[in-house]
């Protein structure tokens, strides 16, 4: 059965640290892959999401960037955290040709003090 | 274009039936429907496929009107388990490389 991980569960950052944030499938093979933030109470907002090694594409311009070294990894990134990227990320997979049902990995909860 | 939820909230006692729905203002292929419990992951409940299908799981169950882009969702005699925040997701055409987009969910919440 396929499996998603995503680590650490929570992090408290300062400002203007560096971030990185890793996920990987376990299961299955050439998964798309997803980064989404939720803030407090909102729903979610999709950032990154990749359809193989290597391709990302950005849906929100931000200081955050996303990596995919390998098939089943995918990693977020930050050079300098700001207050605002406070919230809870969850990365997820979805069969790459299918009808796209998303299995989300339990999420980091972030706090840019 | 980001699927339209309402209500935005709703209050419930247990036993009690609550109806979500979902409205996309372009044409959809499906829709799919996830829970969300407080500090947790979204949980994958059910898809609806283009066909006006509906669905069922356990005392949840799911309509998709195509015509009217629109998706429902019943809970039926709710449980206080079924607390939580309810998100749809639309994709207007098959395809793996589709971004599904999501609903600003419905907080559903079950007294005793």
């Amino acid at each position: 059965s396929q499996t998603i991980h995503q680590w650490p569960a929570t992090l408290v950052q300062p400002v203007g640290s560096p971030l990185s944030l890793e996920c990987t499938v376990e299961g299955t093979s050439n998964p798309n892959l997803y980064w989404y933030r939720q803030a407090a109470g909102r729903g979610l907002q999709l950032l990154f999401y990749s359809v193989g090694i290597g391709q990302i594409s950005s849906e929100v311009p931000q200081n955050l960037s996303a990596s995919r070294p390998q098939d089943r990894q995918f990693i977020l990134s930050s050079k300098k955290l700001l207050l605002s990227d406070s919230g809870f990320y969850l990365c997820a997979w979805s069969v790459r040709a299918g009808i796209n049902i998303q299995y989300f990995g339990a999420g980091t909860r972030l706090s840019v003090l | 274009q980001q699927p339209v939820q309402s209500p935005q909230a709703v209050i419930l006692r247990e036993g009690e039936d609550a109806v979500i729905n979902c409205s996309s203002s372009k044409a959809l292929y499906s829709v799919h429907w996830y829970r969300q419990k407080h500090g947790e992951a979204p949980v994958f409940l059910m898809i609806l496929l283009k066909g006006g299908e509906q669905k069922g799981h356990d005392k949840i169950s799911a309509s998709f009107n195509e015509k009217k882009q629109q998706s429902s969702l019943y809970l039926t005699a709710s449980q206080l388990s079924y607390s939580g925040t309810y998100f749809c997701g639309t994709l207007p055409t098959q395809g793996g490389s589709e971004k599904l987009v999501f609903g600003k969910g419905t907080k559903l919440t079950v007294n005793p």
